[in-house]
């Protein structure tokens, strides 16, 4: 059992290039999620997706675009990338009941933006 | 906007030691509280929850202690071993939100062996 899969695990882009950072979850989640991690942050959402077809912003969604045409997947666009968005990057999907919130997260995608 | 913060932003014990955590919540709304450990170079796992109608749980070497009056928790690892050595997260959840969690910004524990 695979988990929550992402790739890149690393990626070096220059700024305006555009890129997708794949996520795949084999746990037949609903919930799907994206964050970033910066030094000293912590985790700040991106997007995440209550199912198929539906997405929503969460606190930092500039600059950002997802899609979630199956249960499986998630991908990240970056449509022009800016040395801001310089970070690691974790998918992360949970069953989203009020019993748990636990988050499976990836094992992250590290991104730097030149 | 409500926030998840973190007292200290490094810990260090000594290999045997017990270890405490805290964290603050501003959200007295938030109803469901997550532990999340995170290794270097690797995402975030759960260790332990804990829900707004509880003050304390148990786990496996660790204690999750909840105080909804000044709204703080806090994580307790029992015998802290050098594998304890992590970042850890607090989160918090609302009721009738969408379940993504809001999370701290993270307490480095370092342990001397």
């Amino acid at each position: 059992n695979a988990g929550v899969t992402q790739t890149p695990k690393f990626q070096v882009l220059k700024t305006g290039q555009s890129m997708t950072l794949q996520c795949a979850q084999d746990m037949n989640h609903e919930y799907m999620s994206w964050y970033r991690q910066d030094p000293g942050m912590g985790l700040r959402l991106i997007h995440y997706s209550v199912g198929a077809g539906i997405t929503d912003q969460g606190e930092v969604p500039n600059g950002y675009n997802v899609s979630r045409s199956t249960t499986e997947d998630f991908p990240l666009r970056l449509l022009s990338a800016a040395p801001s968005q310089t970070s690691v990057y974790f998918c992360a999907s949970s069953t989203g009941t009020p019993i748990t919130g636990e988050l499976f997260f990836g094992e992250g995608s590290r991104l730097t933006v030149l | 906007g409500e926030s998840v913060g973190l007292h200290l932003p490094t810990l260090s014990v000594q290999e045997g030691d017990n270890s405490i955590i805290n964290c603050a919540y501003s959200n007295s709304a938030s109803d469901y509280f997550i532990w999340y450990k995170q290794e270097s170079g690797k995402g975030p796992q759960f260790i332990i929850d804990i829900r707004s109608n509880m003050d304390k749980r148990q786990g496996q070497r660790v204690t999750v202690l909840l105080n909804k009056t000044v709204k703080h928790l806090s994580l307790q690892i029992a015998a802290t071993q050098p594998g304890d050595s992590a970042v850890y997260f607090c989160a918090e959840n609302t009721r009738g939100g969408s379940y993504i969690p809001t999370f701290g910004r993270g307490t480095s524990l370092i342990v001397h062996p």
